[in-house]
């Protein structure tokens, strides 16, 4: 069975340019979520999502955003990029159940200049 | 003060130690705790899931969850160079998203041949 598949795995942008990541779940599974990891801050919760519907959002400022299409496959944005945005984005994906396990994608490594 | 604390490390054992890692939480409605192990340069992946107290054992993987205490332990028996990696602590609460997890901020284990 695939694992969660993230793209790009690298990517470098320029401050105030805008980034698009791309996450597909493993087979059946219908909830994604996202996650920012930081040396200073470790992983921290993006947000949610199960069959289309934004379930849960973290503490970031609206410059992040993200949706899920129908096929349960996800994408994030993030405009007016900072330096410090500046880390590894993962995405996680379950089946959704109370007691589902998260299973996580190797992330996309974006670095901010 | 974070909701979950963990220990950066390093913590360097010889092979064939019993390790111990060990998180804090402040949060008394964390109900599933898990641990999850990272290589340099890939996702997270799960190594332990347990709900509420108790002791769970997965061959040389110990679990343990002191919910009166706030504390959660991972114990690594005959541990082997190739157990050299972050190890992290998540929890979540029962009524918040199913995927919102809240990390320590990992311990970085080297285990010497």
């Amino acid at each position: 069975k695939a694992g969660v598949t993230q793209t790009p795995r690298y990517l470098i942008k320029t401050r105030g340019q805008q980034v698009t990541l791309s996450c597909s779940p493993i087979s059946g599974h219908r909830s994604v979520s996202w996650y920012q990891q930081t040396p200073g801050q470790g992983l921290q919760f993006l947000f949610e999502y199960f069959s289309e519907t934004q379930r849960n959002k973290g503490n970031f400022p609206g410059r992040f955003s993200g949706r899920q299409f129908s096929n349960s496959r996800s994408e994030m944005n993030v405009s007016t990029l900072e330096l410090g945005d500046s880390a590894l984005y993962l995405c996680a994906s379950s089946q959704g159940r109370a007691t589902g396990e998260l299973f996580f994608g190797e992330g996309s490594r974006l670095t901010v200049l | 003060q974070k909701e979950v604390e963990q220990d950066p490390g390093p913590l360097s054992v010889p092979e064939g130690a019993i390790v111990s890692l060990n998180c804090t939480y402040s949060n008394s409605a964390f109900q599933y705790f898990m641990w999850y192990r990272q290589y340099s340069r890939k996702g997270p992946e799960l190594l332990m899931y347990t709900y509420s107290s108790g002791n769970k054992e997965d061959g040389r993987f110990t679990a343990q969850v002191d919910k009166s205490s706030k504390y959660i332990s991972l114990f690594i028996r005959d541990s082997q160079p190739s157990d050299s990696a972050t190890y992290l602590c998540a929890m979540r609460s029962r009524n918040t998203g199913f995927q919102k997890l809240v990390f320590g901020t990992g311990t970085r284990l080297l285990v010497s041949p």
